[in-house]
């Protein structure tokens, strides 16, 4: 069975910067083709996909956001890290991680998905 | 960036009838790489569909997706009261990942 957690600070002052940490069980982040994904979604709006960390080490960010953005992971731990600078009120919302991973083939293509997601953590920026 | 827009913003059913919501995309995307999400208030998404058309584990049969190219479509045959609820397509292409903006199904 697949889990992840998130966790981290509920409240942060604008301009501070944001740390969070998933920790996940079920599968290894060193499995090929694995992926962690970090995913927002402000009150009322749709998600938002902020970044992915693949088991090779490959990182990938949202092009609106790369410059305040940083993922890492500890395979060891099973923990994939995600740190925002610079936050501002907009940056309110629930913090997803996501597991990515293989699902099965697909009309003979190999299928992947973001299949399993964490609670969500809701983080509220204001000073 | 692959834009995803969804039609309706809004539908409201009556428990039994069929739903369809549309996806399309600003660019053509890979079948393989096109995704339904569920939430229900207070939950997180929950993955329905993967590759345009497999149901994810646990998922009922009235569930079904389709389509290719830039546009897709997700259909419930019969809703359920536990079907009403927001749908989200997803997309990955590129290592890119992006959401459209929803489909709220509710209650008529």
């Amino acid at each position: 069975q697949i889990t992840l957690k998130e966790s981290g600070p509920t409240l942060v002052k604008p301009t501070q910067t944001l740390k969070l940490t998933c920790t996940f069980s079920g599968f290894s982040l060193s499995t090929r083709g694995v992926g962690v994904a970090w995913i927002r979604q402000p009150p009322g709006k749709a998600p938002e996909w902020l970044a992915v960390i693949y088991w090779n080490d490959d990182e990938r960010y949202s092009p609106s956001l790369e410059s305040r953005l940083t993922i890492t992971k500890d395979t060891s731990k099973n923990q994939v890290v995600l740190s925002m600078t610079n936050m501002d009120p907009v940056d309110t919302g629930t913090y997803y991680c996501a597991h990515y991973g293989f699902l099965g083939y697909c009309s003979g293509r190999l299928c992947y998905s973001l299949s399993d997601w964490g609670l969500g953590t809701l983080v509220t920026v204001s000073s | 960036e692959i834009v995803l827009t969804q039609s309706p913003g809004i539908l409201s059913l009556s428990p039994g009838e069929r739903a369809t919501l549309s996806c399309r995309a600003s660019h053509s995307v890979s079948s393989s790489n096109l995704a339904w999400y569920q939430q229900q208030a207070g939950q997180a998404p929950r993955l329905l569909i993967f590759g345009a058309s497999t149901r994810a584990t646990g998922i009922p049969d009235r569930f079904s997706g389709s389509g290719s190219g830039t546009d897709f479509t997700l259909t419930i045959s019969r809703l359920e009261p536990e079907d009403f609820a927001v749908y989200y397509c997803h997309q990955f292409g590129s290592s890119i990942f992006t959401f459209g903006p929803g489909t709220k199904v509710e209650i008529k």
